[in-house]
């Protein structure tokens, strides 16, 4: 079974500084994407940035960006010039198409999230 | 595109008691994803329809969870018998693609 690992439970940075969030994953499967989500106090889901795995070149979204270390399964994303929005959870997942019925389908499969705190 | 919606956004019941929550997908999306969140943990994926048959159930889905798409539009999420152990944020996603899910707001579940 995949399994998705994110060793900070909290994280914290100062505005206009940069962080970096880790995830490691484990999967035995070659074709799969991996995602960092963003959830604030809504609770609205949102995705922050997608990396498909056969990709050598890291993923890049304005200030968001990863580090795919496909050897070593680890997905690190960093926040370049944080702004206080950036304040929420964030959470690292796992996809890989899985066939129902005849067709395909991707099930996530998510870290246990890190709380990011930004100060002003 | 008005985005994925849930209805009702918070729902407090007493334990024993029936809810039925429902999912609105983005209207040319024939997926649709089920999850729960526990606070302080990520979603735990609960089943997927494909239009409007459902082909995959998470074990996680007892046999008092039952799920429907009639027509393949709408979703409801049914828990029957609650217990305080499903107090959660159940989650809806929708998607057109495998891999490029969008999110609702989720319903938060209170079980008293």
């Amino acid at each position: 079974a995949q399994t998705v690992t994110q060793s900070q439970p909290e994280m914290s940075v100062q505005e206009a500084e940069t962080v970096t969030l880790s995830c490691t994953y484990d999967t035995s499967e070659s074709d799969y994407y991996l995602f960092w989500y963003k959830q604030p106090p809504s609770r609205q889901m949102i995705l922050v940035i997608r990396q498909e795995a056969y990709k050598q070149q890291n993923a890049t979204e304005n200030r968001f960006s990863v580090n795919f270390q496909k050897a070593a399964k680890s997905f690190s994303l960093k926040i370049s010039d944080s702004q206080l929005g950036d304040a929420a959870m964030y959470f690292c997942a796992y996809l890989t198409p899985f066939l129902a019925g005849g067709t395909s389908y991707g099930k996530l499969t998510f870290g246990q999230g890190t709380i990011l705190t930004v100060h002003p | 595109d008005t985005g994925v919606s849930q209805d009702p956004r918070h729902k407090i019941t007493k334990r024993g008691q029936n809810v039925t929550f429902r999912c609105d997908p983005i209207s040319e999306h024939n997926r649709l994803y089920w999850y729960r969140q526990t606070l302080g943990q990520g979603p735990e994926f609960l089943t997927y329809f494909q239009n409007e048959a459902q082909l995959e159930k998470s074990r996680l889905l007892s046999d008092r969870f039952s799920a429907e798409r009639p027509k393949g539009s709408f979703s409801t999420l049914e828990i029957q018998r609650t217990e305080q152990g499903d107090s959660a944020m159940y989650l809806c996603a929708s998607s057109q693609t495998d891999e490029k899910l969008f999110f609702g707001s989720g319903t938060q579940l209170s079980v008293l």
